[in-house]
């Protein structure tokens, strides 16, 4: 089935320690997300590729990068985690223009001890 | 600021009796809004878009730009339809970008 894939499924990483979460898909969308789920909270999107353009939301911290070596891939690294940053880490893929809505991966739920 | 409201975090009904989860938006432009839903130990997923006026499962939505609000609903609620639903709103930036502004989320219980 073509769909978006989140490994690993969960991740723990220490304090301070550099961590990556990668997104793949096999959708050949063009756009591709980067969401933070905290707890009882909504989806809060961190930054998204539209192609190859990298697009930061302002409130997303330095502590947060992104790259996409090509269409199918997309990975979250983290450089220093806090404890703060212990969350759900949601990728989706859409296909722009086509008509809206969003593909989403299982999620990877980080974390920080 | 653009933003979603869902105002109730628990939802509990019992089976066949009608459901209703709130969804309240703010936005200075034509909105495009959708319902997600997450079942249990499964992926966010799409249940339906207000351009679609479309019903599935038979949940449906409807758009009221007067009361800023795209309630979903269904009349008669299935055991099944447990689960964790997300009201979005899509907001479209200059450059052709977009992003999916989400809710909070309100839990929903059918119980038999």
């Amino acid at each position: 089935d073509a769909m978006v894939i989140q490994n690993p499924r969960y991740q723990v990483t220490q304090f301070g320690k550099p961590v990556t979460l990668s997104c793949s898909q096999t959708l050949n969308h063009n756009v591709m997300y980067w969401y933070q789920q905290k707890s009882s909270q909504a989806p809060k999107l961190l930054f998204h590729y539209y192609d190859k353009d990298f697009n930061n939301e302002a409130d997303t911290p330095d502590n947060f990068q992104s790259r996409r070596p090509n269409t199918s891939f997309c990975f979250l690294d983290i450089r220093s985690p806090g404890l703060g940053d212990a969350a759900m880490y949601l990728c989706a893929t859409s296909a722009h223009p086509v008509p809206p809505g969003y593909t989403f991966g299982s999620g990877t739920r980080l974390t920080v001890v | 600021a653009q933003r979603v409201t869902q105002p109730e975090k628990l939802l509990s009904v019992f089976k066949g009796a009608p459901v209703e989860l709130k969804c309240n938006y703010s936005y200075s432009g034509s909105p495009e809004l959708f319902w997600y839903v997450q079942y249990s130990r499964q992926r966010l997923q799409l249940l339906l878009r207000h351009i679609s006026r479309e019903s599935i499962k038979g949940f449906t939505a409807d758009l009221n730009k007067g009361e800023t609000s795209f309630h979903l609903k269904k009349p008669f609620a299935q055991e099944e339809d447990s689960a964790m639903y997300y009201c979005a709103l899509m907001l479209r930036g200059q450059g052709g970008s977009e992003k999916l502004v989400f809710g909070k989320g309100t839990k929903l219980t059918v119980n038999p």
